[in-house]
């Protein structure tokens, strides 16, 4: 069984800090995903990588797939970055499901 | 494109009660998924289609039912509400070829109370 673990689970920082949330997993898999949750909102992709880095705007999504290990980072963090930020997993097959984190509470205060 | 498209946004049952959460997608996705988001909790895969007419049970199906009649529409249906399917439910689809898949759309999410 594939476990997702996301670290830190609460995280606030200043305006303009530099932002890093860490996502693990267990097992091999085909892609892993980072999504936005915003207050009272709904859920947004952000990134989907199996293997280096993506980048988009602020937001720069790495992965090492030997240490099944990726990390999410803000740069120049603003407060409507403010979200959960959530971790999630997909390992192919003909399920196609995603196994999801808990997520990442970021609060950026001005 | 409205993407995936979830109704009602809010809703308040008494228990026992029953009712249908509708979801729609206009991208032509082949995998659509219901989950449920318990608050401290990752989200939980209900039910997920691979197509039209197939329809396949995730982690928590208990107390509830699906069908997928067309590729556009997955609603999920609650029998006898309790309060323990008190969540806030997301829909999501994705297009998924053998192993890849091309990502995955999520509506805006149905908060749900069973009282």
């Amino acid at each position: 069984k594939n476990e997702v673990e996301q670290s830190p689970q609460n995280l606030t920082a200043q305006e303009g800090e530099f932002i890093t949330i860490n996502c693990s997993y267990s097992v091999g898999i085909s892609a892993l995903h980072w999504l936005q949750q915003h207050p009272g909102g709904g859920i947004v992709s952000l990134f989907m990588l199996s293997s280096g880095k993506k980048k988009h705007g602020r937001l720069i999504a790495t992965i090492n797939i030997q240490e099944k290990h990726s990390s999410l980072h803000i740069t120049a963090s603003h407060p409507r970055d403010s979200a959960v930020y959530i971790c999630a997993v997909s390992y192919g097959g003909s399920q196609g499901n995603l196994i999801f984190g808990k997520g990442t509470k970021l609060s950026v205060k001005p | 494109n409205a993407g995936v498209t979830q109704t009602p946004k809010f809703r308040i049952l008494k228990i026992g009660q029953s009712m249908t959460l509708q979801c729609a997608q206009d991208m032509n996705h082949n995998y659509m998924y219901w989950y449920r988001q318990d608050p401290g909790m990752g989200l939980k895969l209900i039910y997920y289609s691979v197509g039209a007419g197939i329809t396949d049970k995730g982690e928590v199906p208990n107390g509830y039912n699906v069908s997928r009649s067309t590729t556009e529409d997955f609603p999920l249906r609650l029998e006898l509400a309790a309060p323990s399917q008190t969540s806030v439910y997301f829909c999501a689809s994705s297009f998924t070829t053998g192993l890849r898949t091309n990502g995955y759309t999520f509506g805006s999410g149905t908060r749900l109370t069973v009282v």
